[in-house]
């Protein structure tokens, strides 16, 4: 079952913080991460792991509630180049394959 | 290459065409995942290759959906058939490992669209 994410859209003036939730029905094993400009691949930010392990990028926080089966993703002081739109998959069990949220929206604006 | 690969970045096909869509994944990379994108939706999982062995093709939408990895590098992934419901980005990814869950790096899709 597909992840919901919320807000379904934001914008931002440059300088500002973001937060993006996702949630899932499921038991989660990982949560990823990826931020998509039009017409361009995903691009991975932060991969968040059973246990407290994460792998990601320096300028982005995230949480995961293994508990509650939710995520969040921290983007402060906002730049123009974090505009996009950002993506939670996840993974459950042995399963490799994501299974994506339908995304966040995310513009900056000068 | 630096990044994962993907010919035709574009194809326009015919109602009932086939089409056949090339990954070039990261040099070592075990795992090699096809998705679908639907215009302002997430990827959708269609199958999964460690190395030539296609684990898991749960995703593929009908019988007209084919993929290989012969050679567990380069992946084809063929439409039979072209239906307009089919009309989507296909993006494919790569991971390094086999053995734990870690990161997937995305090629730039193949936007196909058909008439």
């Amino acid at each position: 079952q597909q992840p919901v994410q919320s807000p379904q859209a934001v914008i931002l003036r440059e300088g500002e913080d973001a937060v993006i939730n996702c949630s899932s029905s499921k038991a989660l094993y990982s949560v990823h991460w990826y931020r998509q400009k039009h017409g361009e691949a995903p691009v991975f930010l932060m991969i968040l792991l059973k246990g407290g392990e994460q792998k990601g990028h320096d300028k982005i926080s995230a949480s995961f509630n293994e508990k509650k089966q939710q995520s969040s993703l921290y983007l402060t002081a906002s730049q123009l180049s974090y505009s996009g739109t950002y993506f939670c998959g996840t993974s459950s069990g042995s399963a490799r394959q994501l299974t994506f949220g339908s995304g966040t929206q995310l513009t900056v604006l000068p | 290459g630096a990044g994962v690969s993907q010919s035709p970045r574009y194809k326009v096909a015919k109602r009932g065409q086939d089409v056949a869509l090339r990954c070039d994944p990261i040099s070592g990379h075990v795992s090699l995942f096809w998705y679908q994108q639907a215009l302002g939706q997430g990827p959708e999982f269609l199958t999964y290759f460690q190395n030539e062995a296609q684990l898991d093709k749960s995703g593929l939408p009908s019988d007209r959906f084919f993929a290989e990895r012969p050679e567990g590098s380069v992946s084809t992934l063929k439409i039979q058939r072209t239906q307009q419901e089919d009309s989507a980005v296909y993006l494919c990814a790569s991971s390094f490992h086999r053995t734990s869950v870690n990161e997937q790096f995305f090629g730039p899709g193949t936007r196909l669209t058909v008439l």
